[in-house]
Formats: structure tokens, sequence, C-alpha cells
């Protein structure tokens, strides 16, 4: 059965410091999303992105964030300049694209645990 | 703005006991709602959904009934199973949207 596949499952970096969390989406799937979770809170919706573009983000999704489709296969969260409440569980899942109005079952990744020290 | 509200675990049960999990929503309109488990070591998925008002969704033994006058989505399942330990989350999309609104979840813990 096809799944989405994020890397790493585990991320420390330093406060300040750059950090891209990768994602393979399924392959004929057309919607990306990032969501993300706080330990010990509820899973918080960042961004959706279709067609190379963001098409939904939350006031979360500030300018530090940055999502790329850099090939067919891969889609990036980047976060520029990570603070220390970053640290969370972040979530990829992807959708096959709307038919007639339908809107697809999200099928999400293991999570990556980034933790910023 | 939309919102999910599920009840605070951890809920544990001994196997063949009935399980409840509530749920309640706020959402303009006409949302979508959904159950999500996590098994350790996973990704969150599916489990079941309604995408109108008196809709059942059910999966694997598990129900939830769409309850627009309640605003209720509550997930139960007649027997539980020491596989069924899980954290379980319930969530909304709204009418117009693509994200998905989640509850907090809930950690049950099944012993034989």
């Amino acid at each position: 059965e096809p799944e989405v596949t994020q890397t790493p499952s585990h991320q420390v970096t330093q406060m300040g410091q750059e950090v891209i969390l990768r994602c393979v989406p399924i392959s004929n799937h057309l919607y990306f999303y990032w969501y993300r979770q706080i330990l010990g809170q509820k899973v918080e919706f960042l961004v959706s992105f279709y067609n190379n573009e963001i098409s939904e983000k939350s006031e979360i999704f500030d300018d530090q964030f940055s999502v790329e489709r850099p090939d067919g296969s891969n889609f990036t969260l980047k976060i520029r300049s990570t603070k220390l409440e970053d640290s969370a569980m972040y979530f990829c899942a992807s959708s096959e694209m709307r038919l007639a109005g339908v809107r697809r079952e999200q099928y999400f990744g293991p999570g990556t645990r980034l933790t910023v020290t | 703005g939309n919102s999910v509200t599920q009840m605070e675990g951890p809920v544990t049960l001994s196997e063949e006991a009935f399980l409840t999990i509530n749920c309640t929503y706020t959402a303009t309109g006409y949302p979508s709602l959904f159950w999500y488990v996590q098994y350790p070591g996973e990704g969150l998925q599916l489990l079941l959904k309604a995408t109108k008002a008196d809709d059942k969704g059910s999966n694997k033994g598990f129900e939830a009934t769409y309850r627009k006058e309640t605003t209720s989505f509550h997930l139960e399942k007649g027997s539980v199973q020491v596989s069924d330990s899980a954290v379980y989350f319930c969530a909304l999309r709204g009418e117009a949207g693509t994200a998905l609104i989640f509850g907090k979840g809930t950690t049950l813990s099944v012993s034989s």
C-alpha cells in the first residue's frame, strides 16, 4: 500500500539554525500539507500546497516558514531561523486532486520530531 | 473560528469493554467530521468519516454519528481489543477549506 514517508524521523538543531524537513507524498497525489503537534497539544494545520503554490495557510505559518516542491517527488518544509517554540512533531500529508467538488482523504506520514535546543 | 474538543485521556479499559470517546465541535455551516488513529511509531490514519448530518461513519467495529443538533461526533466501539490501543483524534474540515482542525487526542490503553 502506498504511503507518505518523512525524513528524518528526529532532527535536533540549535536555536537560530535553518532546518529542512522532507516528505515524499504518495505518487499520484497533488495536494500536500504540513501539520505540527507541540508535545501535549493539538495537531495544528500549517499549510496546504497545490499546483506549486500555497492554497491555504494558518496564522502559524509566518515568514519563517516556507514550502517547496523541488522535484517530482519531494515536498519540503523549511524553517529559516528556528526558535525553541518550534520544537514539535511535524506531519506531512497528501491527498488526491479534487474531483467534482469531492475533497479526498488526507494520508499522513509518521512525522519528524524536531527538537530545538 | 472552527474548533474541536475531545475528552481528555488516558482511557484505560479491559479487553471486550465498551468504548466511548466524546467529541464536540464548533463550526459554521456543515463541516465534514473525522476520526483519525495513531498507532505507536506511525502516522495518523483515517479511521472513519461523516460528511453530513445524521451520517454514521464506521470501520473496524468503530462507529460515530454526525449529530448536528448536539454538534457531536462521539466514537464508540462495542468490544475493544488490545490491538486498539492507540491515540484517537477527532477532526473537522470546514465547508470550503482544505485544513483539518484536530482535537488534542485521546490515548486509549486496552489490557488483556
